[in-house]
C-alpha cells in the first residue's frame, strides 16, 4: 500500500484564490511527521510547512497552511491568496519514528502540479 | 545558512560508463541521502547514511552503491550506467528530520 498518496496530478487555480492540495498517508506508527515540499521548474525542493503527529494544532507558515485531519489521516496544504510564483509541483512527505537519530528518512507521493493562472 | 551542495547540475553519459555523483554539506550533519525522482513516481529513496562510513539501502538501491569517506560528503555511484538511470537525482541532508535540506539535483542523461 502506498503511504503517502497525492490523488490530484495536476491542479489549476486563478490568482488571488485560495487552492487546497489534498495528500493521505498511511502509518501504524504513533509519532511521525509530515511535511509539503514545492518543487519550481528550476528543480530545487523547498521545505513550506511541518506539522508532527503530536501537534495540536494545524501548521501554519504566512499563506501556508496545513489542514491536519488525523483520524482521516490527511494532511492537505492550504494556499491561501495564489500568486504566479506559486505554479509549481508539489510533494507531500511523511516520516515515522522518533525525531532525531539516524536514518529518519522521508517517503514522498506522487507530487501535484499547481499551475497558477491571471 | 545551510548549503546542499551537488558536483552537477546536468549530466550526460553513455551506457556502461562508470558515473560519479557527488554531494556535499556544510552543517555538519550526520545525515545523508540520496533520491531519484522520475514523473509520475515522486522521489524515491536509493541509499542513506547516518554516519561516517555507515550506509543502508533505501527503496531502489539496485545499480547503485555510495560512499561516505568524509562527514561532509555523500557519493552515490553508477557502477555501470544504464538507459533506465537517466534521472534527476537529489541529495538532502539533516539533523533533525524536520530539516531536511536539499541540494539542487544533478540532471543525468544515460545515452
Amino acid at each position: 500500500a502506498q503511504k503517502i498518496t497525492q490523488t490530484q496530478p495536476g491542479m489549476f487555480v486563478q490568482e488571488k484564490e485560495a487552492v487546497t492540495l489534498d495528500c493521505t498517508y498511511d502509518t501504524s506508527d504513533p509519532s511521525y511527521g509530515l511535511f509539503w515540499y514545492k518543487q519550481p521548474s528550476s528543480g530545487e525542493m523547498i521545505f513550506l510547512i511541518y506539522q508532527g503527529s503530536y501537534d495540536q494544532q494545524n501548521a501554519t507558515e504566512g499563506r501556508y497552511s496545513l489542514n491536519f485531519q488525523k483520524a482521516r489521516k490527511s494532511a492537505n496544504l492550504v494556499i491561501s491568496a495564489s500568486q504566479l510564483g506559486d505554479s509549481a509541483m508539489y510533494f507531500c512527505a511523511m516520516r515515522e519514528g522518533r525525531l532525531t537519530g539516524g536514518g529518519n528518512k522521508l517517503t514522498f507521493g506522487t507530487g501535484t502540479q499547481l499551475k497558477v493562472e491571471l | 545558512d545551510v548549503k546542499v551542495t551537488q558536483s552537477s547540475r546536468y549530466l550526460v553519459k553513455r551506457t556502461g560508463e562508470k558515473v560519479f555523483l557527488e554531494c556535499v554539506q556544510d552543517m555538519d550533519h550526520e545525515n545523508m541521502f540520496w533520491y531519484r525522482q522520475d514523473p509520475g513516481l515522486g522521489l524515491r529513496l536509493i541509499y542513506f547514511s547516518y554516519d561516517v562510513k555507515m550506509k543502508e539501502k533505501g527503496d531502489i538501491p539496485e545499480g547503485y552503491s555510495v560512499s561516505r569517506e568524509k562527514k561532509e560528503r555523500f557519493s552515490l555511484i553508477l557502477e555501470s550506467a544504464s538507459t533506465n538511470q537517466t534521472s534527476m537525482y537529489l541529495c538532502a541532508s539533516y539533523y533533525r528530520v524536520d530539516e531536511q535540506f536539499f541540494g539542487p539535483g544533478t540532471r543525468l542523461t544515460v545515452l
